[in-house]
C-alpha cells in the first residue's frame, strides 16, 4: 500500500500569513496514463471533508484562488497564499494512482495564532 | 445540486450488523464510482469500500475485507453498505462519496456492548 505522509502535522499560522503542507508519497503516483492522482481535502470543524484540488494542481469550483496545489513524483504541498478565518481545520492528501487501497495522509490542523 | 445523504447508522453490539444507505440525487447516480470512508472519532480518514458505476467491481480495505459489502441500486439511486461482524474498531462516521468529489453528512456507526 501508498503510505501518505504528511507535514507538519499542528499549523499554528497568523491571519494573512501565507501556509504550506507538504505530503510525501511512498512510492511514485504518476500513473501509466501520465496523470498523478494527488487530490488534497479540507475538513473544517464539524462538517464532511471538500475536496479543494484534484490531480495535484486544479482546483475545484468554488475554491477561493488562494489555495494552490503543486509537485510532483512523490512530493507534493497544499499552499494558502493568505491565510484567512474560514480557512481553519484539517486538510489531508490523498492518493488515487495506486488503488486499492485509496490511501490518505494523517491529516494537518491548521488553527489561528 | 449533488446531494448525498447517508442513513442507518446507530448503536449495535460487537458481532452484530448495520446496513447503512446512501441516497444520492442531482446527479445521474449510474454514471460514477463511489466510495465509503470512515472516520473515527478525532482521528483521520480512511477508505473503506469502492463500487464501480454498474455494481460490477467492489474493492475493500483489508480491515473490512470478508464482513463488508458494498452494492448499489441504480434505480433507486442509492448505496448501501452492508456490515457484518461488527467489532468495536469499527466505530466510526461513515461518509458516502462520488468519486471523492462529492460527500455526505456522515452516519455514526458505534459498536458497543
Amino acid at each position: 500500500d501508498v503510505v501518505m505522509t504528511q507535514s507538519p502535522l499542528s499549523l499554528p499560522v497568523t491571519l494573512g500569513q501565507p501556509a504550506s503542507i507538504s505530503c510525501r508519497s511512498s512510492q511514485s503516483l504518476v500513473d501509466s496514463d501520465g496523470n498523478t492522482y494527488l487530490n488534497w481535502f479540507q475538513q473544517r470543524p464539524g462538517q464532511s471533508p471538500r475536496r479543494l484540488i484534484y490531480r495535484v494542481s486544479n482546483r475545484d469550483s468554488g475554491v477561493p484562488d488562494r489555495f494552490s496545489g503543486s509537485g510532483s513524483g512523490t512530493d507534493f504541498t497544499l499552499k494558502i497564499s493568505r491565510v484567512e478565518a474560514e480557512d481553519v481545520g484539517v486538510y489531508y492528501c490523498m492518493q488515487g494512482t495506486h488503488w486499492p487501497p485509496w490511501t490518505f495522509g494523517q491529516g494537518t490542523k491548521v488553527e489561528i495564532k | 445540486e449533488v446531494q448525498l445523504v447517508e442513513s442507518g447508522g446507530g448503536l449495535v453490539q460487537p458481532g452484530g450488523s448495520l446496513r447503512l444507505s446512501c441516497a444520492a440525487s442531482g446527479f445521474t447516480f449510474s454514471g460514477y464510482w463511489m466510495h465509503w470512508v470512515r472516520q473515527t472519532p478525532g482521528k483521520g480518514l480512511v477508505w473503506v469500500s469502492h463500487i464501480n458505476s454498474d455494481g460490477s467491481r467492489t474493492n475493500y480495505a483489508d480491515s473490512v475485507k470478508g464482513r463488508f459489502t458494498i452494492s448499489r441500486d441504480n434505480a433507486k439511486n442509492t448505496l448501501y453498505l452492508q456490515m457484518n461482524s461488527l467489532r468495536a474498531e469499527d466505530t466510526a462516521v461513515y461518509y458516502c462519496a462520488r468519486g471523492f468529489e462529492y460527500w455526505g453528512q456522515g452516519t455514526l456507526v458505534t459498536v458497543s456492548s
